[in-house]
């Protein structure tokens, strides 16, 4: 079974903290996702990756960055917490090249509260 | 131009009904068509998908959905439901864009199953 885990399930930070969230998937999978989950919004994609080092926008990158050195970790990183970026964090890997729609696994989620 | 809605945020029902959880899709997309289940305090988990062939798809838990070209739906049924059915149920799409293919979520619906 494809397991994709991720470094914490709940964190509480402070405005203005650098926060890192982790993502390490075991199955070797290409592509790497980070959305965030907020009630009534779905998941909004904030960065994917089809390969190492290389990390292409979502659809709400703003006040995120992502790092991916390694084929089975993918980092999202908050720069500088604000209250705003209170939600719950998915990581999700797919097997195989950019452009194929392949079903995609999920970690168990980070719920993040900035205080 | 929002790709998917899901036409209810809510659904509840009796245990042993029928269900249906109602899912519209963009024309403009590519016609690749998934749910996904998110149980609480879990991430989501793949439920069926459609990527071409027969319309009318069948997946885990006893749930299928029907692909209707003419009226843009793939709407997810399950003849009758169980109280382990609780949970949150998101349509998604294949859009594609610079950087390749991304997967949009609907917003969610959320099933409760009731004894």
């Amino acid at each position: 079974d494809v397991k994709v885990t991720q470094s914490s399930r709940y964190l509480v930070k402070r405005t203005g903290e650098k926060v890192f969230l982790e993502c390490v998937q075991d199955m070797d999978h290409e592509n790497m996702f980070w959305y965030r989950q907020d009630p009534g919004l779905g998941l909004r994609l904030i960065y994917f990756s089809y390969d190492v080092k290389m990390k292409e926008k979502g659809d709400i990158p703003e006040g995120y960055s992502v790092s991916r050195e390694k084929k089975e970790r993918f980092s999202l990183i908050l720069e500088s917490a604000s209250t705003n970026q209170t939600s719950m964090y998915l990581c999700a890997s797919s097997f195989g090249l950019a452009g194929i729609a392949d079903t995609q696994y999920f970690g168990p989620g980070t719920r993040l509260t900035v205080l | 131009a929002q790709s998917v809605t899901q036409l209810d945020s809510q659904v509840p029902v009796f245990e042993e009904a029928p269900v249906e959880l109602r899912c519209n899709y963009s024309s403009s997309v590519s016609v690749y068509l998934f749910w996904y289940v998110q149980y609480p305090n879990q991430g989501l988990q793949l439920l069926l998908k459609y990527l071409s062939g027969s319309t009318l798809v069948k997946g885990i838990n006893g749930f299928e959905a029907e692909f209707n070209k003419s009226q843009t739906s793939f709407h997810l049924r399950k003849p009758s439901v169980h109280i382990s059915d609780t949970a949150e149920y998101f349509c998604a799409v294949i859009k594609g864009g610079t950087g390749g293919f991304k997967t949009i979520f609907g917003a969610g619906t959320r099933l409760f199953v009731k004894a």
